[in-house]
């Protein structure tokens, strides 16, 4: 079965710091992970996603995130936060539908990114 | 472009009422997803169209809940005789295609509360 775990509900950290908003995942054949960005009273807006090559991959607003297999994770980074960065993020994963997996995309419960002046 | 867009934004009912929701995704998406969100947690998947293709109909919680979807075009989600734990934030989403690494697109959201 597909899942994604978050295992940190908050992540603090003060402005222009470096910032992780973990992730790891479960699903069989190689995955298709994904990050999303969510502001109050808002919908999901899409940073990036990790399909093949690189491990490292590039989003918007200078987000960034590693892709490490043998861990199984999905991590979410940026070299500096910014206040306006405060939001809930999700990470979600997608299996091979060819490896038997569903195709839905499967979310994390969300992390709250709370970045301090 | 227009990105998806949910109607009503926000909608409050009594218990034991039907609610129907709408959907219109981004032109030219073939998928269509509907998730539900409840305060303070994930995203819960209930429902995805694709094409022609027979619904993926495996998240839904109960039979109050339906969902149909117009060829490739607007979608409703109807919960029948709604109870106050279907009060929800219900999302909607749409993508190029249902396989492969196409991120999904998601609409604002309709907030509906059960009195």
């Amino acid at each position: 079965a597909q899942s994604v775990a978050q295992p940190e509900d908050q992540v603090n950290v003060a402005e222009g710091n470096p910032l992780t908003v973990k992730c790891t995942y479960s699903v069989s054949g190689n995955p298709y992970l994904f990050w999303y960005v969510q502001y109050p009273n808002r919908g999901l807006q899409f940073l990036l996603k990790y399909i093949t090559g690189d491990n490292l991959v590039k989003g918007s607003y200078g987000f960034e995130a590693e892709f490490n297999k043998s861990q199984t994770s999905f991590h979410l980074k940026k070299p500096s936060a910014l206040v306006s960065d405060s939001a809930l993020y999700f990470c979600a994963v997608r299996g091979n539908v060819r490896s038997g997996n569903t195709g839905k995309l499967i979310f994390g419960q969300g992390t709250t990114l709370q970045v301090k002046p | 472009g227009a990105g998806v867009s949910q109607s009503p934004s926000n909608k409050v009912t009594e218990k034991g009422k039907d609610v129907e929701l709408r959907c219109d995704p981004i032109s030219g998406h073939t998928a269509l997803y509907w998730y539900r969100q409840r305060l303070g947690q994930g995203l819960e998947f209930l429902i995805y169209f694709q094409g022609n293709s027979a619904p993926d109909k495996s998240g839904l919680p109960s039979d109050r809940f339906s969902a149909e979807r117009t060829g490739e075009s607007v979608s409703t989600l109807t919960i029948q005789r709604t109870q106050q734990e279907d009060s929800a934030v219900y999302l909607c989403a749409s993508s190029l295609a249902r396989v492969a690494g196409y991120e999904q697109y998601f609409g604002p959201g309709t907030r509906l509360t059960v009195t």
